[in-house]
């Protein structure tokens, strides 16, 4: 069964300094993995995806991550963090199937 | 196009008291899903149903929860004898083929007194 972990229940970045926000994922075959946003009140806003080819995907808000298999991570980050960055994010992974698995989510606080 | 919606936005009910949350799927998707959120917290899949195959109940945390999806489009969560454990904020999301994630709606706040 495919599983995701978020490792830091919060991270906490200056304005201006870079940002990453860490995932790891367990699953069968080839994964298909993405990360969501959540703003307070409000649903969960799609970030990006990884499909196939290259390992650097680029989304939105100036969002990227890079998938790395050999250590099965997917791990977001921003070269120049803004307060408004400052959310809940969740990383989720989905095999061959329709079945998507969240992690457990990780607050960004962007310090001003 | 339209996105996912989510009916009512805000719902307060008393402790034994039955409720119904609604969600209408993006036009087309063929998949829907209902997840449970406690304040601030991960997501819980509750259900998950695909086309016209039998729905993936193994999320429900009791036999009080229910959902069915009428026609393929709009489905309902059923929650019988509300329970304040049962507070939380209800999301919906669908997912379409030939795309690959899933979008969500804006979810129901759900408040047992």
């Amino acid at each position: 069964a495919q599983s995701v972990a978020q490792p830091e229940d919060q991270v906490n970045v200056a304005e201006g300094n870079p940002l990453t926000v860490k995932c790891t994922y367990s699953v069968s075959g080839n994964p298909y993995l993405f990360w969501y946003v959540q703003y307070p009140n409000r649903g969960l806003q799609f970030l990006l995806k990884y499909i196939t080819g290259d390992n650097l995907v680029k989304g939105s808000y100036g969002f990227e991550a890079e998938f790395n298999k050999s250590q099965t991570s997917f791990h977001l980050k921003k070269p120049s963090a803004l307060v408004s960055d400052s959310a809940l994010y969740f990383c989720a992974v989905r095999d061959y199937g329709q079945n998507f698995v969240f992690g457990p989510g990780t607050r960004l606080s962007v310090l001003p | 196009g339209a996105g996912v919606s989510q009916s009512p936005s805000n719902k307060v009910t008393e402790k034994g008291k039955d409720v119904e949350l609604r969600c209408d799927p993006i036009s087309g998707h063929t998949a829907l899903y209902w997840y449970r959120q406690s304040l601030g917290q991960g997501l819980e899949f509750l259900i998950y149903f695909q086309g016209n195959s039998a729905p993936d109940k193994s999320g429900l945390p009791s036999d009080r929860f229910s959902a069915e999806r009428t026609g393929g489009s709009v489905s309902t969560l059923t929650i019988q004898r509300t329970q304040q454990e049962d507070s939380a904020v209800y999301l919906c999301a669908s997912w379409g083929q030939g795309g690959n994630e899933q979008y969500f709606g804006p979810g129901t706040r759900l408040t047992v007194t």
